[in-house]
């Protein structure tokens, strides 16, 4: 059973930057892609962005000027870094496996999901 | 705001049949599939329904998704209390060049 496991700071202030990392306990990270996503309280669910083992990366249009994603093979580890923060990226943060074909990125669906991490960002 | 529409809540008895909607456009649902995933708060997504209407290894054919021009739905029939959750609706979007979720439609079994 693959588990993913994700740790990093829960509290931030304004115009720090928000690390997450990801671990992943099994398998490899080749075939996949290794999404982030995020929740704010009581809204819906926003896609980040997802990054495959060859550096392939989809990011949310309005995230990518200060986003940036990285896959660590030899610790199975993929990390989110999001700069000057504000108080609306506070949510539930979620790392997540994508399965489905590496070359079709409507045809993959999240299969493995990380346990949720809360991120509050206040002055 | 979400760029697939679905309902905030729904609600049925145990045995009734529920749907769930989701509205989109025709660079979202109109050209890609819909997967539909159950949220029970405190614990990871799972996923029900992939591309429109495969129900994956494990999930109960109580479950069931159709898809048609811009808009899915998911049904969900027998209504059993633990399938009090929250349902959301999942699609690429052609035209965002992003995936984009439903805001999630909570069911209550009263």
């Amino acid at each position: 059973q693959v588990h993913l496991q994700q740790w990093g700071a829960g509290l931030l202030k304004p115009s720090e930057t928000l690390s997450l990392t990801c671990a992943v306990n099994l398998g490899s990270f080749s075939g996949y892609y290794w999404s982030w996503l995020r929740q704010p309280p009581g809204k819906g669910l926003e896609w980040i962005g997802e990054i495959n083992d060859s550096g392939n990366t989809y990011f949310n249009p309005s995230l990518k000027s200060r986003l940036i994603m990285s896959l660590d093979t030899s610790k199975n580890e993929f990390s989110l870094t999001l700069s000057s923060v504000t108080a609306a990226d506070t949510a539930f943060y979620y790392c997540a496996r994508l399965q489905g074909p590496l070359t079709v990125a409507g045809l993959r669906y999240f299969d493995y999901w990380g346990q949720g991490s809360l991120v509050t960002v206040s002055s | 705001h979400s760029v697939l529409t679905q309902p905030p809540s729904a609600s049925g008895t145990p045995g009734q049949r529920v749907t769930i909607s989701c509205s989109g456009s025709s660079s979202n649902i109109g050209s890609n599939p819909v997967y539909w995933y159950q949220h029970i708060p405190g614990s990871a997504p799972q996923l029900l329904i992939s591309r429109n209407n495969q129900r994956p290894s494990g999930v109960p054919d109580r479950f069931s998704g159709s898809q048609s021009g811009t808009s899915a739905s998911l049904a969900i029939s027998g209504l059993r209390s633990e399938d009090e959750a929250d349902y959301f609706c999942a699609t690429w979007d052609d035209s965002l060049n992003s995936r984009v979720f439903g805001v999630g439609t909570k069911l209550t079994v009263l």
